[in-house]
């Protein structure tokens, strides 16, 4: 199985703030690098696909970059309804394997 | 707008057979892939396997033995079996339309089914 390790686990800013969550597969996915954010109670909402591609509907503040093993989601300016569990999910090869999660909690 | 609704019950008893059925509204099963993902508590997400609307399989190994997806295009339906469950299967139940390299588009609400005596 292909290993997603995404750091920080947890993470803390502020209104306004920009920050970055990063993903790393334990072998090359090339471009097959989903992300998506999960609120408390609610299913995970897809939000980039094949690494940098915007998911219609969502935020332009909202980007991803990276190939290869590494990839990055970048929120430019936090917003309130921003504060969630973000996850990656590698869809090169089955089984499909996410990232252990990131809590983006307000400071 | 696709929407998909998990429907099942929340309590098995060990050893039994957990069953879900995901519905599928405001658009065709037909022509994509349809896949079950769980999130345990305070644990991250899983993914268990995914069925082509031909039905077509492919499963994780780590519960392979034990999954079974099915799909009724007549009724808009795809449905999980996980049998032999214990108190470890307990967890949030997603279904979700696969897009495969473009993501998990539409997601239903999630099911919280619990394994206890």
């Amino acid at each position: 199985d292909i290993q997603m390790t995404q750091s920080p686990s947890s993470l803390s800013a502020s209104v306004g703030d920009g920050v970055t969550i990063t993903c790393r597969a334990s072998q090359s996915i090339r471009s097959y690098l989903n992300w998506y954010q999960q609120k408390p109670g609610k299913a995970p909402k897809l939000l980039i696909y094949a690494a940098s591609t915007l998911q219609s509907g969502v935020p332009s503040r909202f980007s991803g970059s990276g190939s290869g093993t590494d990839f990055t989601l970048t929120i430019s300016t936090l917003q309130p309804e921003d504060f969630a569990t973000y996850y990656c999910q590698q869809s090169h090869s089955t089984p499909q394997t996410f990232g252990q999660g990131t809590k983006l909690e307000i400071k | 707008q696709v929407q998909l609704q998990e429907s099942g019950p929340g309590l098995v008893t060990p050893s039994e057979t957990l069953s879900l059925t995901c519905t599928v509204s405001g658009g065709s099963i037909n022509s994509y892939y349809w896949s079950w993902i769980r999130r345990p508590p305070g644990k991250g997400l899983e993914w268990i396997g995914y069925i082509y609307y031909t039905g077509s399989t492919s499963y994780n190994p780590s519960l392979k033995s034990r999954v079974t997806i099915s799909v009724d295009t007549s009724k808009n339906q795809f449905s999980l079996k996980l049998s032999s469950v214990t108190a470890a299967d307990t967890a949030v139940y997603y279904c979700a339309r696969d897009l495969l390299d473009r993501g998990l588009d539409f997601w239903g609400q999630g099911t919280l089914v619990t394994v206890s005596s």
